[in-house]
């Protein structure tokens, strides 16, 4: 079966450095999308991503963030300057078309900002 | 604006007993709703989903949910529990007339006692 899977599954950095969390959604998806969900909180909405461009994004997603497909397969997140509260899981998530079409999630990357 | 209300943090369950989570919703169109599973150190798992059409809806596992149009509400059920059901469960809402990125219940702790 298809799946999303995302690198590295671990990532430690200083705060002030540079990240890109990287993803690959499952092939015959149109739509990708970035969560994030700092420990023992809730699943956040980050960004969409179809037809090359933004679809929507959250209040989360300021100008430290931006997503990028560099290629027909992988997903990135860059975030420019990591701070503290940057620290989460961070979830790449696939669909077929959005609308009614469930999303399908990676096992995440684990962000830590020290 | 959307919303989804688990109003259990914990919910412990004998194996073999019957096992409900609540979900509650808020959005301005028609909902799509959907139920995800996380295990330790996981991603999300996808579980199932109402669309339209029959308000019972199976999943994966033996799992099923009632969608309720007047109480706005998706409880997550299981006629009997087992020990591997033990894991995080997130009710997720879309609007159908909206944007496609899911929000998120805080999520329930499901504990099944052997």
């Amino acid at each position: 079966e298809p799946e999303v899977t995302q690198t590295p599954s671990h990532q430690v950095t200083q705060m002030g450095q540079e990240v890109i969390l990287r993803c690959v959604p499952i092939s015959n998806h149109l739509y990708f999308y970035w969560y994030r969900q700092i420990l023992g909180q809730k699943v956040e909405f980050l960004v969409s991503f179809y037809n090359n461009e933004i679809s929507e994004k959250s209040e989360i997603f300021d100008d430290q963030f931006s997503v990028e497909r560099p290629d027909g397969s992988n997903f990135t997140l860059k975030i420019r300057s990591t701070k503290l509260e940057d620290s989460a899981m961070y979830f790449c998530a696939s669909d077929l078309a959005g609308g009614p079409y469930e999303q399908y999630f990676g096992p995440g990357t684990r962000l830590t900002v020290t | 604006a959307q919303s989804v209300a688990q109003p259990e943090d914990q919910v412990n369950v004998a194996e073999g007993n019957p096992l409900t989570v609540k979900c509650t919703y808020s959005v301005s169109g028609n909902p799509y709703l959907f139920w995800y599973v996380q295990y330790p150190n996981r991603g999300l798992q996808f579980l199932l989903k109402y669309i339209t059409g029959d308000n019972l809806v199976k999943g994966s596992y033996g799992f099923e949910a009632e969608f309720n149009k007047s109480q706005t509400s998706f409880h997550l059920k299981k006629p009997s529990a087992l020990v591997s059901d033990s894991a995080l469960y997130f009710c997720a809402v879309r609007d159908s007339t909206g944007a496609n990125n899911l929000f998120f219940g805080t999520g329930t702790r499901l504990t099944v006692i052997p």
